[in-house]
């Protein structure tokens, strides 16, 4: 099975810092790569797609990179505030797969006040 | 719209029994997804479908699982019998038929424990 890893699996930062969360993907086959928000007992959230012709996506403090060449993505979340603290996990969408996704297992994200 | 409608929210049942975990996707989506999450798998996908059509089901992990889609509104994910290990939380997910997005929109989830 093609591997979707994400790092840090954790991560504590100071309200108002800028971040970035990492997710690399083995499978070169990439129909598109996906950004969720996953918040305690609830359901995921899209946050950003990023289809593979693109570069990056932006949604207002979120930007989200993709490099195919590398098998890397980033999600960088400016100005972080409190109400940010959630899991985040990528996906990569596979050709020949219908809109089937390859998840990492998150980064647990804490905004500390 | 009122987005993936899953139920129950939560389920808890003793081994051996039968488990039936139910879907309503967003209406106009043709492609639905069933997904299994464990803090140790992360997320899994089990099946999904195309207009109503099981396409993928290579994730579902043995006999003991199943799953139907009878029409365009409705899904269900069996398990007979449940098992301890079965404990997990079932996401269903739809996305519409359309190549240059392929967004998916998830439910929150049945959180199933097997005792």
């Amino acid at each position: 099975k093609q591997e979707v890893t994400q790092i840090p699996a954790a991560l504590s930062v100071p309200e108002g810092e800028n971040l970035v969360l990492n997710c690399s993907f083995t499978d070169s086959a990439i129909y598109n790569l996906q950004w969720f928000r996953q918040d305690p007992g609830k359901g995921l959230t899209s946050l950003l797609l990023i289809q593979s012709s693109q570069r990056e996506q932006t949604s207002g403090r979120l930007n989200a990179s993709l490099d195919k060449s590398s098998g890397r993505s980033t999600l960088y979340i400016a100005a972080s505030q409190p109400g940010d603290s959630a899991t985040y996990l990528c996906a990569q969408g596979r050709r020949n797969s219908g809109y089937a996704l390859n998840f990492g297992k998150g980064t647990s994200l804490l905004v500390t006040p | 719209d009122a987005g993936v409608i899953q139920s129950p929210r939560h389920e808890v049942t003793e081994m051996g029994q039968e488990v039936t975990l139910r879907c309503k996707p967003i209406s106009g989506h043709d492609y639905l997804f069933w997904y299994r999450q464990t803090m140790m798998r992360g997320l899994e996908l089990l099946i999904y479908f195309n207009n109503n059509v099981p396409i993928d089901d290579s994730g579902m992990p043995e006999d003991r699982f199943s799953a139907k889609m009878p029409n365009a509104s409705f899904s269900t994910l069996k398990i007979q019998p449940s098992e301890p290990r079965d404990s997990a939380v079932y996401f269903c997910a739809s996305s519409p038929d359309e190549p240059d997005t392929g967004e998916l929109f998830f439910g929150e989830g049945s959180r199933l424990t097997v005792l």
